[in-house]
């Protein structure tokens, strides 16, 4: 396997379900995210890890719970969710420098779950 | 007030010829990047091109250069020689020296390839 990969690749769930969204990266980077993307809306960033360790949150709804066991992996955790929840989830990698500076490394993207509430 | 603005919806080119995507952004940060990504049906974004802010020459990959017009605030890319599979949707997406790690993408615009 290489790059960042995402399983599954579709998933249509009732809004009573728990599922969870899995997201892998081979490629030795320190920081993993988790995107929204709706239709004719911008990706939205939801969740940020650095080192493993959450740094953003951008005010998600707690019927998504991220975890981060080691670097090269990082799970969504689905629960009661609403149809508008349904979207493209895409995960990204990237390698982050220590400090910030000015020096911006890509993110790389896997290619999504499709998640379909019914 | 959008941080990324694409204003093309869409895009048609003929095969072979050039085309260029409208980025503008809004930052007060001094130190930013900005990135292209492309996104076919298939849901992946795949990374085509970047461009730092202290970078005083346009950044170029292959096929795709960015036309980076700092005053104006404009990173508007540039596909040379336009081929079918080129046909996806294409996001701008800008990291700002404050907002460390984090991307913030355009609307996009869906570019199409005609024969």
């Amino acid at each position: 396997e290489t790059g960042v990969t995402q399983t599954p690749r579709h998933l249509v769930m009732g809004m009573t379900n728990k599922k969870s969204l899995k997201c892998e990266q081979h490629l030795g980077h320190n920081a993993m995210y988790w995107y929204k993307q709706s239709a004719k809306k911008p990706l939205e960033l939801m969740f940020v890890y650095n080192f493993k360790e959450q740094t953003e949150n951008n005010s998600v709804p707690s019927r998504f719970s991220p975890e981060c066991p080691n670097s090269s992996h990082l799970f969504l955790h689905l629960h009661t969710l609403q149809p508008e929840d349904s979207a493209l989830y895409l995960c990204a990698s990237s390698q982050e420098l220590i400090e910030a500076g000015t020096h911006y490394n890509e993110q790389f993207f896997g290619p999504g779950t499709r998640l379909t509430v019914l | 007030a959008q941080k990324i603005t694409q204003t093309q919806p869409g895009m048609f080119v003929q095969e072979k010829e050039a085309v260029t995507l409208d980025c503008t952004y809004d930052t007060s940060d001094q130190s930013y990047g900005l990135f292209w990504y492309k996104q076919p049906s298939s849901g992946e974004m795949i990374f085509l091109i970047y461009q730092g802010s202290y970078d005083e020459q346009n950044a170029t990959e292959g096929r795709y250069s960015l036309n980076f017009q700092k005053a104006r605030k404009s990173a508007n890319l540039v596909i040379s020689a336009s081929q079918l599979g080129d046909s996806a949707m294409y996001f701008c997406a800008m990291r700002e020296d404050s907002g460390y790690s984090t991307l913030t993408f355009g609307k996009g615009t869906m570019l199409l390839v005609s024969p």
